[in-house]
């Protein structure tokens, strides 16, 4: 069965500081599919990346990056300089491709606070 | 665009009655998906229809729950006999059709959040 782990519940940063956010999953699954997502105060879940599991490079998008290890099943997120409007709960989430993408499995979240 | 809308955005009902999310998609999104959050949790998966067929209703958690598609654009979850413990916010996404098996990026609505009393 898949499963997602977020292993840290809340983490509080002073503005400008690094941070990474935690994601390790289990699944039986040789191709499968990796997604952060973004949920701010407002409510509404934003997309950030989703990664298949036979790209292992690491991206890096502005002020975000993304590190998978296939070896450690992990894909943490890192904010570099945080600001205050990345304060909110991201959401780590596993699709198994065997399911033809149907079934997410999200993580239970880190919930993030950037303070000025 | 417009992206996926939901209605109504709150709703509270007494236990035992029957209530109707809806769920408009974005246009021209042939994949919709179903979830429910509870507080402090992830979204958890319920139901996935491509065009009008329900092509995963897995995670729907007994047969008080039911969705339809009917014309393959505007959904509805329909929960009978309502519990207090069916009280959550009601996720709604969307996403342009999963091709080869690859999922392709969900556009979430707002969310009807639901209190039972």
């Amino acid at each position: 069965a898949q499963k997602v782990t977020q292993a840290q519940t809340e983490i509080s940063v002073v503005e400008k500081e690094d941070v990474t956010l935690d994601c390790v999953y289990e699944t039986r699954d040789t191709t499968y599919y990796l997604f952060w997502y973004k949920q701010p105060p407002s409510g509404e879940l934003v997309f950030l990346i989703r990664r298949n599991s036979f790209d292992e490079q690491n991206e890096i998008s502005g002020r975000y990056s993304w590190n998978f290890q296939k070896s450690t099943s992990s894909f943490n997120f890192t904010i570099t300089a945080s600001q205050v409007v990345d304060s909110a709960v991201y959401f780590c989430a596993l699709s198994e491709a065997y399911n033809y993408g149907q079934n997410f499995v999200f993580g239970p979240g880190t919930r993030l606070s950037v303070l000025p | 665009g417009a992206g996926v809308s939901q209605t109504p955005s709150n709703k509270v009902t007494e236990k035992g009655k029957y209530v109707e999310l809806r769920c408009d998609p974005i246009s021209g999104h042939t994949a919709l998906y179903w979830y429910r959050q509870s507080l402090g949790q992830g979204p958890e998966f319920l139901i996935y229809f491509q065009g009008t067929g329900a092509a995963d209703d897995s995670g729907l958690p007994n047969d008080r729950f039911f969705a339809v598609r009917p014309e393959g654009s505007v959904s509805t979850l329909k929960i009978q006999r309502t519990e207090r413990g069916d009280s959550a916010v009601y996720l709604c996404a969307s996403s342009l059709s999963t091709l080869a098996g690859i999922p392709g990026e969900q556009f979430f609505g707002p969310g009807t959040r639901l209190t039972v009393l």
